[in-house]
């Protein structure tokens, strides 16, 4: 199905493990984000991408890690998670004529 | 830097309008969004503005001032439904969103 999806929707790690939230958008939108939505502080932008292989830092990066290999993907890395990075975490691109930035459904993490 | 002010709640009684301010101040500015957020919820698209005026989208308008900074979401005739979290975000290159302005709507 056309649109942008996001997996897994719902995880739950321990400190220290390296998780990967997964980013699939099927527009060839150049421009993806990764943000973090925390009660009090709205959306965050952790990174963000232009196009393939060309990434940079949002407002929130450390402990994180993205790669862009291919258009349609942007994968997030938490090479070791740590409690304060349990959020809900929304991949994002944005492209077309209306400027829209289209929304996946949210990665909930929770890291014990 | 970005910085991105909106208020942190409203509340307003059904059938009524409210306003929601955003004042930003940012290095670069191609454009401003507002979008919708109802609880435990992506973010719905309601507008981009890249020029300055009033832009009408049924009950919802959009208005944007570049050289004060400064954008409003106008929400008319205002549903139960309309009962959400509303954001105000700037796009340079990336974009940065504020903090989000709670609506409270009492029937």
């Amino acid at each position: 199905d056309a649109g942008i999806t996001q997996s897994p929707r719902y995880k739950i790690t321990e400190t220290g493990r390296q998780v990967t939230l997964m980013c699939h958008q099927t527009w060839s939108h150049s421009y993806m984000f990764w943000y973090r939505q925390d009660l009090g502080h709205g959306l965050r932008l952790i990174y963000y991408s232009a196009a393939a292989d060309i990434t940079d830092k949002g407002e929130v990066p450390d402990g994180y890690v993205v790669s862009r290999s291919k258009t349609e993907n942007f994968p997030l890395t938490l090479e070791s998670a740590t409690r304060s990075q349990t959020s809900v975490y929304f991949c994002a691109s944005i492209g077309g004529g209306t400027g829209e930035l289209f929304f996946g459904e949210g990665s909930r993490l929770t890291v014990l | 830097g970005q910085n991105i002010d909106q208020p942190t709640e409203m509340t307003a009684t059904e059938g009524a309008i409210v306003q929601i301010n955003c004042t930003y101040q940012t290095s670069g500015f191609n454009g401003l969004f507002w979008y919708q957020q109802h609880a435990g919820e992506a973010p719905t698209f309601l507008s981009y503005n890249v020029l300055d005026g009033l832009e009408e989208k049924g009950r919802f308008s959009s208005f944007l001032s570049r050289s004060k900074g400064y954008s409003y979401l106008l929400l008319k005739e205002l549903q139960m439904k309309d009962s959400a979290s509303y954001l105000c975000a700037v796009r340079d290159d990336k974009i940065i969103f504020g903090k989000g302005t709670r609506l409270h709507i009492l029937p």
